[in-house]
């Protein structure tokens, strides 16, 4: 299947500061990318949709001033947490489709420990 | 919207019986159910799909059943293996452009061996 790379894997970061999380697509054009949120034993919370090119789209009760969402290039987007705190600590992943259909492939997924 | 149901969401069995996962979806024009599989501390992977067009996809110990009158899917996995303990996700999307799939809440199966 198609690659979906995500770095950092784990990242600390110190409350107040921001800290970016980058997802490729490796091997195809990624027209559109998600981001998700996951809670330890629960599902997959999506955050936002953002199409190559254009501003992302987030969900409802997302603050998009809080979660940057840049979506520059086919194969690359980024989430970028501002002015992070404690409670953002979470398990954040990305995922990203266009190679045939409706198929979404999945990163790895980026642990972001705030203190 | 789409609402995706999910069950159960713990799921218990002994190594070599088999396993199976329903899903249920409220979307008729939904036309795209994938099943990924999620291990702890990754992301999903795909484990198998299957379209609107046919009622059933096997790949080697996995199997996915669709029923579009009545609007579920199911997942089955023969022969389980201590390796197949994971969570596994359905998800139901529509054609089109904006594909934004919507997921059941997973299933947390756990094979004993």
């Amino acid at each position: 299947g198609a690659v979906v790379s995500q770095h950092p894997s784990r990242v600390i970061c110190k409350s107040g500061t921001s800290v970016k999380i980058e997802c490729r697509s490796l091997d195809f054009q990624a027209t559109t990318m998600f981001w998700y949120r996951q809670f330890p034993k629960k599902s997959l919370m999506l955050m936002a949709t953002s199409n190559e090119g254009s501003k992302a789209t987030y969900e409802q009760g997302v603050e998009k001033d809080k979660f940057l969402i840049n979506h520059a290039s086919l194969t690359l987007s980024t989430l970028t947490v501002t002015s992070a705190h404690p409670e953002d600590s979470s398990f954040y992943i990305c995922s990203a489709g266009g190679i045939s259909g409706n198929t979404i492939y999945f990163g790895e997924g980026s642990w972001l420990t705030v203190v | 919207g789409e609402n995706v149901e999910q069950h159960p969401s713990t799921l218990s069995v002994q190594e070599g019986d088999s396993a199976v996962i329903k899903c249920t979806y409220s979307d008729s024009a939904s036309n795209y159910f994938p099943w990924y599989k999620q291990e702890l501390g990754k992301g999903p992977q795909l484990i198998i799909d299957i379209r609107s067009n046919v009622g059933e996809k096997k790949d080697q110990r996995i199997a996915v059943t669709l029923n579009k009158t009545a609007k579920h899917f199911s997942l089955h996995i023969t022969e389980t293996q201590p390796e197949d303990s994971a969570v596994y996700f359905c998800a139901a999307s529509r054609p089109g452009g904006s594909y934004i799939p919507t997921f059941g809440r997973g299933t947390s199966l756990i094979v004993h061996p």
